[in-house]
């Protein structure tokens, strides 16, 4: 069975440090893996994917994550954090049956000026 | 190009009542998932819907909740005779016809305070 770890409940960095957003995963086969990120009072928006494909995937906002399969992680990382990344980071794994998706309990990142 | 639409955005219930939520998919979308999240936890999988069919709904209560996804018209999850811990935000999700690739479009969520 698939299983999504996000390692820290809240981060908390300063205008342009970077950001890390850690998140193991549990698979038996390869797996998808997504962030997805949810500003307050909004719905989710996916961020980046990955399908087996290069191992860093690039996906919006500046925000990437690479794919370690001997660790079984898929962190997410930006050079330099920004105000408006302040938002609930969700880890995603997609199940061997194609449809559903499990959720990791989330990461809130906080922005100081 | 609409997005995910749901409706009400917040939904204020009294014990007993009967809450009916609402999600239009995006244009093109015939697969619709529910979810529900709780106060500072995740998103919790209810359920998982395509036109006329259920094809998932291990993650539903198995009392007062039940969803549809009728031929014409939106998605509605309805629960009946709610209680205080149903307080949650509700988020409907759509996928194209090829199924789930993983990547979901999320409504803003419907917001049930049960008083």
């Amino acid at each position: 069975a698939q299983s999504v770890t996000q390692l820290d409940s809240h981060v908390s960095v300063s205008e342009g440090t970077p950001v890390l957003l850690r998140c193991n995963y549990s698979s038996s086969y390869s797996p998808s893996l997504f962030w997805y990120v949810q500003h307050p009072n909004k719905g989710l928006q996916l961020l980046l994917k990955y399908t087996s494909a290069a191992t860093l995937v690039k996906g919006i906002n500046g925000f990437e994550a690479e794919f370690k399969k001997s660790e079984t992680s898929f962190h997410l990382t930006k050079p330099s954090a920004h105000m408006s990344d302040a938002a609930e980071y969700f880890c995603v794994v997609l199940n061997t049956g194609g449809f559903k998706t499990i959720f990791g309990a989330g990461t809130r990142l906080f922005v100081k000026a | 190009n609409a997005g995910v639409m749901q409706n009400p955005r917040h939904l204020v219930r009294r014990r007993g009542q009967e809450a009916r939520l609402r999600c239009s998919p995006m244009k093109g979308h015939s697969h619709v998932y529910w979810y529900r999240q709780l106060p500072e936890e995740g998103l919790k999988f209810m359920v998982y819907l395509q036109k006329e069919n259920i094809i998932d709904e291990s993650g539903m209560p198995k009392e007062r909740f039940s969803a549809e996804f009728p031929k014409e018209g939106p998605s509605i999850l309805r629960i009946q005779q709610v209680v205080r811990g149903d307080s949650a935000a509700y988020f409907c999700a759509s996928s194209p016809p090829a199924g789930n690739t993983g990547e979901l479009f999320f409504g803003e969520g419907s917001r049930l305070t049960v008083l």
